[in-house]
């Protein structure tokens, strides 16, 4: 168990929908970080907050966006889904914000959108 | 660039034998090498990782190698055992992007 939660475990949705995911980075963690994983693109990096502030961007769509709050804990919301956009999404967190600090992974949300 | 490209996609060794995944990237400014293992329906969990000072580095059975001046890495697996069948990531950093950047994945099967 790698201390990272993540819920729901599994979403389904209709196209044009919003959905929020959740992740509980371990505890001490500073750093959260999105991944999104489809069979055809693997690991793709979204985005990084250390201690509630954005500190890096990835190939994020501007329909995502995410936020970090003080407890530490991380929402990433999806809007205006599209069938493209059913895949993984992972939540990492490390302790610190170098990219040196090795990342825990939690389970994952499989997103489907129909 | 941020290219991180790992070699085979799949592979099936006996057990008992050894497996090697191999990666090469791009930045040559990146500094951090770590290799994670993904089991079916599970997130990747971080098995070993070496940084650009170090050439090589061993964890009983799983060792990486790294030659910074070819800009490529290597897993290696000896003594193969069935549980050791999952799917395997290399990742490097991308220090212009802030990134980690992974390579596509290598499907390993241990055949009994």
């Amino acid at each position: 168990d790698s201390g990272v939660t993540q819920t729901p475990k599994h979403l389904i949705t209709a196209t044009g929908q919003r959905v929020t995911l959740r992740c509980s980075p371990r505890s001490g963690d500073l750093s959260v970080y999105w991944y999104q994983q489809s069979l055809d693109q693997g690991l793709q990096f979204l985005i990084q907050y250390y201690n509630g502030e954005e500190r890096a961007k990835g190939n994020i769509l501007e329909r995502f966006s995410a936020q970090q709050f003080p407890d530490l804990h991380s929402e990433l919301n999806l809007s205006s889904l599209e069938l493209g956009d059913s895949a993984l999404y992972f939540c990492a967190s490390s302790v610190g914000q170098q990219l040196n600090s090795p990342l825990h992974f939690g389970n994952g949300t499989r997103l489907t959108v129909t | 660039g941020e290219n991180v490209e790992q070699h085979p996609s799949t592979l099936s060794v006996q057990e008992g034998d050894s497996a090697v995944i191999k990666c090469t990237y791009s930045d040559s400014a990146s500094n951090y090498f770590p290799w994670y293992k993904q089991e079916l329906g599970k997130g990747p969990q971080l098995i070993i990782d070496i940084r650009s000072n170090v050439g090589e580095k061993k964890d009983q059975r799983i060792a990486v190698t790294l030659n910074k001046t070819a800009k490529h890495f290597s897993l290696h697996i000896t003594e193969t055992q069935p549980e050791d069948s999952a799917v395997y990531f290399c990742a490097a950093s991308i220090i212009g992007a802030q990134k980690l950047v992974f390579g596509q994945g290598t499907r390993l099967t241990i055949n009994p």
